[in-house]
């Protein structure tokens, strides 16, 4: 599966939109990019995946570039709620559900008042 | 829909004893489930691959002696720490895939404490 950089850390102003990018240069065209957050001692929550096209949910917003090198997760509204960490993940499509997902260190958001 | 659920949420148990974690696919048939284990302030890794019906795929280094997969149904999958240390001690997660091609769902995981 391809490699994903994200950022440590960000912060963000509650009622800001907070934009979480990643890279993944290797990417190769049958993968998808996903998006998990995981609130403190809690289990990873899915967000969004996609696979070259922009994606939108009732969560946010998936932007991944024409060249699929990287993309970037938008909370159009952040709050408090919304600190956690944030992971990008690689995956192949048609795997079944067999196949594993592996997480990298991910970004840690901060919204503040 | 498409939940899982783990349990216990936390636990303590003596240095020497074992502990079981349960992970049910509550609307949905997994007949594969994922295993993580999470130390503070570190990512999820993945510890073993539960496979319906048949043997535990584990990670590398991950000692399947150890920690023991039984995955009987396609709906439970359990998770044993045997002979426990306090090195053991962690945040262990399960999941499953619900769809081909889409989300994972996780447990709200188990908090093991070793004493």
């Amino acid at each position: 599966d391809a490699k994903t950089t994200q950022p440590t850390s960000m912060d963000c102003a509650e009622g800001r939109a907070a934009n979480l990018p990643c890279n993944h240069s290797t990417i190769s065209g049958n993968e998808y990019v996903y998006w998990y957050r995981q609130i403190h001692s809690q289990g990873p929550q899915y967000i969004i995946h996609g696979l070259k096209n922009n994606e939108t949910n009732e969560m946010a917003s998936l932007i991944i570039t024409e060249d699929r090198k990287s993309s970037t997760l938008i909370l159009p509204h952040a709050t408090l709620r919304d600190t956690a960490v944030y992971y990008c993940i690689v995956r192949p499509r048609n795997t079944g559900t067999a196949s594993k997902l592996t997480f990298g260190t991910g970004t840690r958001l901060q919204v503040t008042l | 829909g498409a939940v899982v659920s783990q349990h216990p949420s936390w636990v303590i148990c003596k240095s020497g004893t074992s502990v079981k974690i349960e992970c049910r696919s509550l609307d949905f048939q997994a007949t594969t489930m994922f295993w993580y284990r999470q130390f503070p302030k570190q990512s999820l890794m993945l510890m073993a691959t539960s496979n319906e019906g048949s043997k535990a795929t584990y990670e590398q280094g991950v000692e399947k002696d150890k920690f023991l997969i039984n995955h009987a149904s396609l709906t439970l999958s359990t998770l044993t720490v045997t002979s426990a240390h306090p090195e053991d001690s962690s945040f262990y997660i399960c999941s499953a895939s619900y769809s081909t091609n889409y989300g994972y769902t996780f447990g709200s995981g188990t908090r093991l404490t070793v004493v």
